[in-house]
């Protein structure tokens, strides 16, 4: 019953330290999502996958760097972590365009 | 471009207590609306939708209907519990793709 699996759960990096989150779907969907959470702003899309193969910018999407590495598998890198980008981070996924989300359980990163 | 307005809280309700959130929006086209429940140290949730007009939305004891001459969605329910306590997000969207805009979230917080 894994649904959405992102990993680590917590990290604390250094500023100009790189890194990559990691998410895994086990639900066979097409499209997956990073968002970053940051307090009275709600979610804001980073990047997106609309199918294995394919990746697109969202709202927030400089600083970072995705991988769609097959249809399961979807990580987010940082390559030179900034305190502004403090934050929880959110893998999510869904069935096709246009269906519900299921999202993971976050990764807490801090950037000191 | 689209958005989600929702109250801000936290809202603070004793149990038993009439639970509503109001939320707003501004969209072109037609959405499809959402709430989704974040539970602490949890991923978000989806707990209801509606995609067209009039629909109404139920699940757990909650209910939102898609207003849209009002362009609301407002999520209620009759007796809440201490379980209920979360941050509830309002979201949209309106792109065939499936792209999610939140509101900034409304925390509940039930006490028995």
């Amino acid at each position: 019953n894994a649904g959405v699996t992102q990993t680590p759960k917590f990290q604390v990096l250094k500023t100009g330290q790189s890194m990559t989150l990691q998410c895994a779907q086990d639900m066979n969907h097409n499209s997956m999502y990073w968002y970053r959470q940051d307090p009275g702003m709600g979610l804001r899309l980073i990047y997106y996958s609309a199918s294995e193969g394919t990746t697109d910018k969202g709202e927030v999407p400089n600083g970072y760097n995705v991988s769609r590495l097959n249809k399961r598998e979807f990580s987010l890198r940082l390559e030179s972590a900034a305190p502004s980008q403090t934050s929880v981070y959110f893998c999510a996924s869904s069935v096709s365009l246009g269906q519900p989300q299921h999202f993971g359980d976050g990764t807490r990163l801090s950037i000191l | 471009g689209d958005s989600v307005t929702q109250m801000e809280g936290p809202v603070t309700l004793s149990e038993e207590a009439f639970l509503t959130i109001n939320c707003t929006y501004t969209a072109t086209g037609y959405p499809s609306l959402f709430w989704y429940v974040q539970y602490p140290g949890e991923g978000l949730q989806l707990l209801l939708k509606a995609t067209k007009a009039d629909d109404k939305g139920s699940n757990k004891g909650f209910e939102a209907t898609y207003r849209k001459e009002t362009t609301s969605f407002h999520l209620e329910k009759g007796s809440v519990q201490v379980s209920d306590s979360a941050v509830y997000f309002c979201a949209l969207t309106t792109d065939s793709w499936g792209k999610l805009q939140f509101g900034a979230g409304t925390q509940v917080v039930v006490t028995p």
